[in-house]
């Protein structure tokens, strides 16, 4: 597809499970950001992967939050032994990763942790 | 570091009526600033940029915003709104130098337009 695309779009799980967020980014864009968006916090920076560099993980808000990106392309976010505090609309964003350029959203996973 | 303030959290403005989002940005180096829109379930979507030149930046579905280096701010207008520009609109800021270009968010105002 032309956009930027995540799965699930919604996700309902108990506390204490893992889950698994998905962004398939546009294609050509060699950069990714994942962000929270949630009610009390609004928009939160995550991470961020450029080409094969190093991840920018400084927003990561616990180690029980990772993420890994395949071959450049596809990103997964990945959320073990999940609270309830960590529901929220996860955005996965991509862009050209040069100076200046926009980022483009997908419509995110709404995820709720019961 | 940088942080970005929208004053207003919601905005009531009738239809074909002007409105003005404010936004004031800080940061100790030079950034990138840009207005997104949100409808409801759905991604942010671009509405324009402001990354160097003219001061006065126009977007789309007929937006505009106006950079103001001495008063730190970026505020968002259009003339006339329409029921569709009902949405949440966020500004945000990203810095200009090498590294990673993640966005720094405002907390969004929310757009309502009354017919």
């Amino acid at each position: 597809g032309a956009g930027v695309s995540q799965s699930p779009s919604n996700k309902v799980t108990e506390k204490g499970k893992d889950v698994e967020l998905r962004c398939d980014p546009i294609s050509g864009h060699t950069a990714l950001y994942w962000y929270r968006q949630s009610l009390g916090q609004g928009l939160e920076f995550l991470i961020y992967f450029q080409g094969n560099s190093a991840p920018d993980k400084s927003g990561l808000p616990s180690d029980r939050f990772s993420a890994e990106r395949t071959g450049g392309s596809v990103s997964t976010l990945t959320i073990q032994r999940t609270q309830q505090e960590d529901s929220a609309v996860y955005l996965c964003a991509s862009s050209f990763g040069h100076t200046g350029d926009p980022q483009h959203f997908g419509d995110g996973t709404r995820l709720s942790i019961l | 570091a940088q942080s970005v303030t929208q004053l207003d959290s919601q905005v009531p403005v009738f239809e074909e009526a002007p409105v003005e989002l404010r936004c004031n940005y800080s940061s100790s180096v030079s950034v990138y600033l840009f207005w997104y829109v949100q409808y409801p379930n759905q991604g942010l979507q671009l509405l324009l940029k402001y990354l160097s030149g003219s001061t006065l930046v126009k977007g789309i579905n007929g937006f505009e915003a106006e950079f103001n280096k001495s008063q730190t701010s970026f505020h968002l207008r259009k003339p006339s709104v329409h029921i569709s520009d009902t949405a949440e609109y966020f500004c945000a800021a990203s810095h200009s130098g090498a590294g990673s270009y993640q966005l720094t968010f405002g907390k969004g105002t929310k757009l309502s337009v009354i017919p």
